[in-house]
């Protein structure tokens, strides 16, 4: 098994981008999603397979990935935006197909 | 529209057993792999199980041996058998579905697209 290592906390001022990173070796040979979890609600998907959309997300959430790392960049931060932010990685070789990074507190300013 | 929806969740000693149920809708369920994730009291998601399209289940180290899962087709409905529970078992439990995307050459990878909102364990003497 492998760990995905996310920075505690991430601060932003309204209107600003927030960038959020999720690291582990060889991240560029697994599929990685993005999760976004306010106070009290079950997670919703953002981004998934690095930079795809569900419908009903805005466009202001993006994905991407490069070297061992993976990141959820939200540009034009709005108030509503606070959450935390978890990335998963999936990996069908491995018989533990699922691991989620340890989260990332995004406090908007 | 699609619903996950959970029940069994409550107060057991340690050492106890439950039975987590989640109903689903909205979708052709025997299509679709399904998932059990956790979230301790002020703590991250952590997987739990899987249940594939392809009837293999998978477990984390953490609840091998101890946690089942199954699923029931005909009632659109995945469960999690939980044996000789621990006091670190404490958490919501989500039952997630998985979906699948293909990339440019062909290659299959999966998502958890949809979540319950989850049934809460306590395990407490």
């Amino acid at each position: 098994s492998y760990v995905l290592t996310q920075s505690p906390s991430v601060s932003v001022a309204p209107g600003q981008t927030a960038t959020i990173t999720c690291g582990t070796n060889n991240i560029g040979t697994k599929s990685v999603h993005w999760f976004q979890q306010k106070p009290g609600q079950a997670p919703v998907l953002v981004v998934y397979h690095e930079n795809d959309r569900p419908s009903g997300i805005p466009e202001r959430f993006s994905g991407s990935k490069s070297g061992n790392t993976a990141t959820l960049i939200i540009t034009r931060v709005e108030a509503g935006d606070e959450a935390d932010y978890y990335c998963q990685v999936w990996d069908g070789t491995n018989d533990h197909p699922w691991v989620f990074g340890g989260g990332t507190k995004v406090t908007v300013l | 529209e699609v619903h996950l929806v959970e029940s069994g969740g409550g107060l057991v000693k340690p050492g106890g057993s439950l039975r987590l149920s989640c109903v689903a809708s909205g979708f052709t369920f025997r299509s679709y792999s399904m998932n059990w994730v956790r979230q301790a009291p002020g703590k991250g998601l952590e997987w739990v199980s899987t249940f594939s399209g392809n009837g293999i289940m998978y477990y984390a180290d953490s609840v091998k041996g101890r946690l089942t899962i199954s699923r029931d087709d005909a009632k659109t409905s995945v469960y999690l058998q939980m044996d000789s529970l621990r006091v670190e078992d404490t958490a919501i439990y989500y039952c997630v579905r998985d979906n699948s995307v293909y990339d440019s050459e062909g290659r299959r990878y999966y998502y958890m697209d949809v979540w319950g909102k989850g049934t809460t364990v306590a395990v407490s003497s």
